[in-house]
């Protein structure tokens, strides 16, 4: 069964410096999601990306982060100056239309250390 | 009011019982309704995807949806110690182009021998 494959499965960074963690969606899938699961805490919305652009994004999702679809395979999550709060899991999603007939699809997540 | 509250548990059952997990919310904008099963270090799986009030049945997983109640379950008949993990209700609304799951803090279940 196709899935989404997320790298690295860890992550550990010095605070300040710039990351970026790397999903694959599903191949024919044409909408992609970054979610982050501090620990302890619920799985929160992060971005929305579809046809080259943000959808829609969170209030988490500041001028630090950017995500970008390098090419016809790779989705990105970059964060620009890393904070200790930002320690979490980072999700990646797919979904290959809105609404009724295909929900999101999620890889097994980068947990990201900040130091 | 938290949008979508879920019992944290643990919930603690033995092999075979019936388990019942439970969600409610308070946003009627709300139109599709999932179920996410997370094993530790793992990334939330697809259980089952509702948009309508009603059940819908799948193996030994029935979802439930009661929107003039705000309210989502899941049961899970002759549990089985595989069953053991977190799980996660989400909602979804549509915005825009895009949508946007809002979660709950998840119910961790064991399912003892």
């Amino acid at each position: 069964e196709p899935e989404v494959t997320q790298t690295p499965s860890h992550q550990v960074t010095q605070m300040g410096q710039e990351v970026i963690l790397r999903c694959v969606p599903i191949s024919n899938h044409l909408y992609f999601y970054w979610y982050r699961q501090i620990l302890g805490q619920k799985v929160e919305f992060l971005v929305s990306f579809y046809n080259n652009e943000i959808s829609e994004k969170s209030e988490i999702f500041d001028d630090q982060f950017s995500v970008e679809r390098p090419d016809g395979s790779n989705f990105t999550l970059k964060i620009r100056s890393t904070k200790l709060e930002d320690s979490a899991m980072y999700f990646c999603a797919s979904s290959a239309v809105l609404g009724s007939n295909q929900p999101q699809h999620f890889g097994d997540g980068t947990r990201l250390s900040i130091l | 009011q938290k949008e979508v509250e879920q019992d944290p548990g643990p919930l603690s059952v033995p092999e075979g019982a019936i388990v019942s997990l439970n969600c409610t919310y308070s946003n009627s904008a709300f139109q599709y309704f999932m179920w996410y099963r997370q094993y530790s270090r793992k990334g939330p799986e697809l259980l089952m995807y509702t948009y309508s009030s009603g059940n819908k049945e799948d193996g030994r997983f029935t979802a439930q949806v009661d929107k003039s109640s705000k309210y989502i379950s899941l049961f899970i008949r002759d549990s089985q110690p595989s069953d053991s993990a977190t799980y996660l209700c989400a909602m979804d609304r549509l915005t825009g182009t895009a949508s946007k799951l809002t979660f709950g803090t998840g119910t961790r279940l064991q399912v003892t021998l």
